[in-house]
């Protein structure tokens, strides 16, 4: 089936530092695949997203590349704040629209320290 | 973006009893809504995905009549833990799909607390 593995936390930084986050998935077809970020005491929000091979999702200075040749879409940052402190999740699903729910991995929380 | 509310937020109650959490749309209307359980440190699990004015489908394991769910309308799914025990205690999140759309959009979540 469809799974996601992003790496283990608790990723701790220094304000200005270099943010990769390391997302790997197992799909078949040709998932769309996601990063969600959740801000303490705050829901799920969307920030970013990329449905096709090659596509680079980007929001809010953060980046991922849809990798298919190594089924990766790893996030990076290249200066991180302490606003950035959060939970933040990698998911897909498995169909580029309609009611497909999401398959998430287990999140990484980043601390961000001035 | 699009608001999803949950209620409550946090909710203790004593096993045996039965609780109810709302999921509402606040600006759009969401022809699908799906029930995910977060455990401390482990990745959000889909519970079920309910679509307004049809029963909801569940996730294998997942006992549809202890986790009853209903999407009456385009802006509200009702999940309801029925006869809660210790372990039932989890953290609940929902999330709203417009229909014809892509992202889905999370609500805040519910902690139950189940003694």
């Amino acid at each position: 089936g469809n799974s996601v593995t992003q790496m283990e936390g608790p990723v701790t930084l220094s304000e200005e530092a270099f943010l990769t986050i390391n997302c790997t998935y197992t799909a078949t077809g040709y998932p769309s695949l996601f990063w969600y970020v959740q801000y303490p005491g705050e829901g799920l929000q969307l920030l970013l997203k990329a449905t096709k091979a090659d596509d680079k999702g980007s929001n809010k200075g953060f980046e991922a590349t849809y990798r298919k040749e190594t089924t990766s879409f790893h996030l990076e940052k290249g200066s991180v704040q302490v606003s950035d402190s959060a939970v933040y999740f990698c998911a897909l699903t498995s169909a580029n629209s309609g009611n497909t729910p999401l398959v998430f991995g287990k999140g990484t929380r980043l601390s961000v320290i001035a | 973006g699009a608001v999803v509310s949950q209620h409550p937020s946090r909710v203790i109650c004593k096993s045996g009893t039965s609780v109810k959490i709302e999921c509402r749309s606040l600006d759009f209307q969401a022809t699908t809504m799906f029930w995910y359980r977060q455990f401390p440190k482990q990745s959000l699990m889909l519970m079920a995905t309910s679509n307004e004015g049809s029963k909801a489908t569940y996730e294998q394991g997942v006992e549809k009549d202890k986790f009853l769910i209903n999407h009456a309308s385009l802006t509200l799914s009702t999940l309801t833990v029925t006869s809660a025990h210790p372990e039932d205690s989890s953290f609940y999140i929902c999330s709203a799909l417009e229909g014809g759309k892509e992202t889905q959009y999370f609500g805040p979540g519910t902690r139950l607390l189940v003694l």
